[in-house]
């Protein structure tokens, strides 16, 4: 089955400054990577996707970057806020039906002001 | 976006005994999908309810420890039975925004402490 993973596990920034995620996948066939932003004692949320024609995503501050031959994507945010401090989850799928997300190990964002 | 009421929201729950987990959708949805968030952890599918026939469960996962209820297409219930101190987690149920979106939509989340 599909594996991801996800680093780093932790990451400090200054507010005002730029941070990246990053996440591989094992399965060649998976073709949806979506981002989730969770939160203290909320929900997971989507905050991006991709799908696999696509190479990038932006969305205002945040984009996802794509390399289908290297298995791996990443989040980019920009300008970061205070408000961006939360738990980060990639995940991958094949389809975008009902087929099984599979998550990566998290990364926990701390925006420094 | 879907609205996913679950209950109850939280609990403190005794070794041994056994809880169940409602989640209701405000609108019908094929599937369902149970999802456990151990403390600090990521996310990891338990099982994926089916309206009408057995929930199909995810490795390491047995339907004698959690057995799933799926009545009709906007409810479902998941038990976590004989409970242990690692049973301790959040138990989210969730659905798809939409056909062929891909986006997957979470309830509240359901905090279990077994004591």
């Amino acid at each position: 089955g599909e594996n991801v993973e996800q680093h780093p596990s932790t990451l400090s920034v200054q507010e005002g400054d730029s941070a990246v995620i990053k996440c591989t996948y094992s399965d060649s066939a998976s073709n949806y990577f979506p981002w989730y932003k969770q939160e203290l004692g909320k929900r997971p949320q989507l905050i991006i996707d991709i799908r696999s024609n696509v190479g990038e995503k932006k969305d205002q501050r945040i984009a996802v970057t794509l390399n289908k031959t290297a298995k791996h994507f990443s989040l980019h945010i920009t300008e970061t806020q205070p408000e961006d401090s939360a738990v980060y989850f990639c995940a991958a799928k094949r389809g975008f039906g009902n087929e099984k997300l599979t998550f990566g190990t998290g990364t926990r964002l701390t925006i420094i002001p | 976006s879907a609205v996913i009421s679950q209950k109850p929201s939280r609990d403190i729950c005794q070794r041994g005994t056994s809880l169940t987990i409602q989640c209701q959708v405000d609108s019908q949805v094929t599937m369902m999908f149970w999802y456990r968030q151990q403390p600090g952890q990521s996310l990891t599918l338990i099982a994926t309810a089916n309206q009408g026939s057995e929930a199909t469960y995810e490795s390491g996962f047995v339907i004698d420890k959690f057995p799933i209820s799926r009545p009709n297409l906007t409810f479902s219930t998941l038990t976590v039975s004989n409970m242990s101190p690692e049973d301790s987690s959040i138990y989210l149920c969730s659905v798809l925004q939409g056909a062929n979106t891909g986006e997957l939509f979470f309830g509240e989340g359901s905090r279990l402490t077994v004591l």
